[in-house]
């Protein structure tokens, strides 16, 4: 079974400041995806970013990109440029390929980051 | 696009009794996700739609538990004679068909006294 693990349950940035935010996984797949999702307080949760895994070249969105690190099985998340905005729970997710049966994504517990005026 | 869509937002009821969650999912979205969120963690997969075929469903899905999409459109989730357990946070999500990205619902918060 695979598991995601977020080992920061909270941090804390400056507004402007960059910050960089940990995932692990474990799998046994070799085709995978991999998704950054954002929850702000009350409100539903988002898509950041996606990652597959055959693609070398790591995911960029704006202000947020990732470090994907396939064998060390790492996926961290870096917000450039931290708005006021960004603050909410961030969760890592991942997915097996379509081809593998049953796509539900499986979540970390997540990190809660607060973005400081 | 309205997005995903849900109803009710929130729902108080007493232990014992039942609920009905609705979802409605992207237009024309062939697949729908159920997934429970409770304080402090990620969410849980609890089932999945491939139109109207349940395809999976988790260890999680106790009895109480049901989940219909008669027509490949809404899905809803149904909560037989309710828990203080099942207070959580009911979450649905949709996806095209050939591509792999979940669009989240706001979710119906569950409080069951």
């Amino acid at each position: 079974a695979q598991t995601v693990t977020q080992s920061q349950p909270e941090m804390s940035v400056q507004e402007a400041e960059t910050v960089t935010l940990s995932c692990t996984y474990d799998t046994s797949e070799n085709n995978y995806y991999l998704f950054w999702y954002k929850q702000p307080p009350s409100r539903q949760m988002i898509l950041v970013i996606r990652q597959e895994a055959y693609k070398q070249q790591n995911a960029t969105e704006n202000r947020f990109s990732v470090n994907f690190q396939k064998a060390a099985k790492s996926f961290s998340l870096k917000i450039s440029d931290s708005q006021l905005g960004d603050t909410a729970m961030y969760f890592c997710a991942f997915m097996k390929p379509l081809n593998s049966g049953n796509t539900p994504l499986v979540f970390g517990k997540g990190t809660r980051l607060s973005v400081i005026a | 696009d309205t997005g995903v869509s849900q109803d009710p937002r929130h729902k108080i009821t007493k232990r014992g009794q039942n609920v009905t969650f609705r979802c409605d999912p992207i237009s024309e979205h062939n697949r729908l996700y159920w997934y429970r969120q409770t304080l402090g963690q990620g969410p849980e997969f609890l089932t999945y739609f491939q139109n109207e075929a349940q395809l999976e469903k988790s260890r999680l899905l106790s009895d109480r538990f049901s989940a219909e999409r008669p027509k490949g459109s809404f899905s809803t989730l149904e909560i037989q004679r309710t828990e203080q357990g099942d207070s959580a946070m009911y979450l649905c999500a949709s996806s095209p068909g050939l591509q792999e990205t979940q669009y989240f619902g706001p979710g119906t918060r569950l409080l069951v006294l």
